[in-house]
């Protein structure tokens, strides 16, 4: 059984756009959801994380909305640019245990 | 900060034959190192979790008798891909993390390709 869930596979916004990745899991003790970006020809690089304790987490353009009673969140691209297009991978993990990748949205950001 | 390299970047080997990657982590002591295999279609595989003094423990499919780990320091680990086939080849990704934190910070990637 897949632990997290990524929609959409891809997802394409114009420039300026706000592009909402959806993400869902499975256990309800996972505590920490970590967001990966990942260019082509690189590895994953860390975008932003929240913790289960928290609904909202926000980082310049990037936001995470968290909803724990249904186990879901959102990250929100707002302002989306070109150099945003990359696929991003939610995970989750609780406690130091290993980390669950989804299977990653692919972005493209229009100009 | 926390940075991960990996060496080699891109290999290409022989069906049958053996190859070694190594990760190494710095600006941080990597107590728990996860090797993961990412298909073309970008999904990750779970090889194996390593902490050090601790056992290696493989995923299902994988096996230390196929992949062999390495973990003998803070801030390296090595993995080899012994009898390489064509089922094999991928980008290869350690992320390293630090115990007590969260974060797992990865490296860009051992591309392995099987002629």
């Amino acid at each position: 059984q897949q632990q997290v869930r990524q929609s959409p596979q891809s997802l394409t916004v114009w420039e300026g756009e706000t592009a909402i990745l959806n993400c869902s899991y499975e256990n309800s003790a996972f505590d920490y959801f970590p967001w990966y970006q990942q260019f082509p020809g690189e590895g994953p690089a860390l975008l932003i994380a929240i913790r289960s304790v928290s609904d909202k987490k926000e980082d310049g353009r990037f936001t995470i909305f968290f909803n724990k009673r249904e186990k879901k969140l959102s990250l929100h691209i707002t302002d989306s640019q070109p150099g945003d297009s990359a696929t991003y991978f939610c995970a989750a993990s609780s406690s130091n245990n290993r980390i669950f990748f989804g299977d990653g949205t692919q972005l493209v950001v229009k100009p | 900060g926390a940075l991960v390299y990996q060496y080699p970047r891109r290999t290409i080997c022989k069906s049958g034959t053996s190859m070694r990657m190594e990760c190494q982590a710095v600006g941080f002591q990597a107590t728990s190192v996860a090797w993961y295999r990412q298909s073309p279609q970008k999904t990750f595989e779970l090889i194996a979790l390593s902490t050090v003094n601790s056992a290696i423990k493989y995923e299902q499919n994988f096996t230390q008798e196929k992949f062999p780990i390495s973990h003998p320091n803070l801030s390296f680990s090595s993995m080899t891909v012994l009898n390489a086939y064509l089922e094999d080849r991928g980008l290869y990704l350690c992320g390293a993390r630090e115990r007590g934190r969260d974060t797992q910070y990865f490296g860009p990637g051992t591309r392995l390709l099987v002629l």
